[in-house]
């Protein structure tokens, strides 16, 4: 059962532009974190969210939490090449495993 | 400091064959994971182990075992390999559970024919 599902499943804009993508859930999660990934290598995190409405800025991308914690948004300013990748919303139940969405593969054309 | 690395990169294998994938961390972690990726499907959890000397399924433990060696070491082990076991196999590591940042090793791509 896939509790975190994120859309769009890809998306491919010209450098420059601004983009949003979403992780949404039936669930409540008492954290939420996000990842990207590179082919041929494995995820790597970008942010932890905790509090519900929380808004991180991690240079040009900004990370926000629901405010009832059950989904999520990333915004990235100015979409540049190296912004391509896949993006992974995770979310987290306590200290329980994390269930990970679908992903968002995302492609910046120069 | 390697972080997470993972062996092999590759392999193939028949129908039936058995293998084990290796898994070690080097950041003195408690928790450990073994994830596969399939397309459309982001990562799915096959088995973890929360602290060394325990393990538990994930969603899709079906047809894997697991060996938490000690507290840098931790295997997925296919017993008959299955074409439906053709994936890409990550492992993962964090300091104490999901709430912690997982740190990602580069992945065996594994096909099964």
């Amino acid at each position: 059962t896939q509790l975190l599902e994120q859309s769009p499943q890809f998306l491919s804009i010209q450098e420059g532009e601004n983009l949003t993508v979403y992780c949404n859930s039936s669930s409540v999660f008492s954290s939420l974190q996000w990842y990207r990934q590179e082919p041929g290598e494995g995820p790597v995190l970008l942010v932890t969210v905790v509090t519900g409405g929380e808004v991180k800025k991690l240079k040009r991308l900004t990370f926000q939490f629901g405010d009832a914690r059950k989904d999520s948004s990333l915004h990235i300013t100015a979409a540049q090449p190296g912004d391509t990748g896949l993006y992974l919303c995770a979310g987290a139940k306590g200290n329980e495993k994390l269930t990970f969405g679908t992903g968002t593969r995302l492609t910046i054309i120069p | 400091n390697a972080g997470v690395t993972q062996t092999p990169k590759f392999q193939v294998l028949k129908t039936g064959q058995s293998m084990t994938l290796q898994c070690a961390q080097d950041m003195n972690h408690n928790s450990m994971y073994w994830y596969r990726q399939d397309p459309g499907m982001g990562l799915r959890l096959i088995y973890y182990s929360a602290s060394e000397g325990t393990t538990d399924k994930g969603e899709v433990p079906n047809g894997y075992n697991v060996s938490r060696l000690n507290k840098r070491e931790f295997s997925l082990r296919l017993e008959s390999a299955a074409p439906s076991q053709t994936s890409v196999y990550f492992c993962a590591s964090s300091l104490s559970g999901s709430a912690y940042e997982q740190y990602f090793g580069p992945g065996t791509r594994l096909t099964v024919t």
